[in-house]
């Protein structure tokens, strides 16, 4: 049974670089691995999205081994306003869309 | 910039009512969703959409129907509201092509409260 597994809350202070690290036991060979965010009272949001190696933009990167069974999300730097919940998602060997159930990150100042 | 409206911010309903929850999106996008997000379940799909007239059921599809009559809205009805369906709904849209490859575009849902 494919299912994706990501840890429930992270701490960190304002600047730190912030990695997240999500699990993926069953991924698709031709599957892509998406990354969101979520604020309070909004919709989650696109962040980044890789399918192996290393994908870099101007609010993340995401580094992906080359079994692609994990993949880590890094936030350089944070700020207070990067408090949120952060999601991984893929979809599994049915195709089905997998989501995790969110790493809840909280910078302190 | 993508944006899908989701009709009501916060809504409250009697049990057996028939609610109606309402999504459009303005980017032609051909796929839509709707997910419920309750704390400690994450996201389950409810139902999805990858054309006009077309329905699939996602995890959750029990106790939920949906309509989509024109590409830009896809509504979610729940036949007979029960308390068990209080949740935050989502709606969400991404262009065509396997939903794997697409990134999903999210309304700011809506709370719904059934008492």
């Amino acid at each position: 049974l494919a299912k994706t597994t990501q840890p429930i809350s992270m701490d960190s202070y304002e600047g730190q670089e912030v990695n997240i690290t999500c699990s993926h036991n069953n991924i698709a060979t031709n599957d892509y691995i998406t990354w969101y965010q979520q604020f309070p009272s909004q919709g989650p949001r696109f962040i980044i999205q890789g399918y192996k190696t290393k994908v870099t933009n101007e609010v993340a990167s995401l580094f992906i081994p080359a079994d692609r069974k994990s993949s880590t999300l890094s936030l350089p730097r944070v700020s207070l306003s990067d408090t949120a919940v952060y999601y991984c998602r893929h979809a599994g060997n049915n195709r089905k869309l997998i989501w995790g159930l969110g790493t809840s990150l909280a910078v302190n100042p | 910039d993508v944006k899908v409206t989701q009709s009501s911010r916060y809504l409250v309903k009697r049990t057996g009512e028939k609610v109606f929850l309402e999504c459009v999106q303005d980017m032609d996008h051909e796929n839509m969703f709707w997910y419920r997000q309750d704390p400690g379940l994450g996201l389950r799909l409810i139902y999805f959409s990858y054309d006009v007239k077309m329905k699939e059921k996602g995890d959750i599809p029990e106790g939920y129907s949906v309509s989509r009559e024109k590409k830009e809205r896809f509504s979610l009805i729940l036949e007979s509201a029960s308390t068990n369906q209080t949740s935050m709904y989502l709606c969400a849209s991404s262009l065509a092509g396997t939903d794997e490859f697409q990134p999903q575009h999210f309304g700011d849902g809506t709370r719904l409260s059934i008492l």
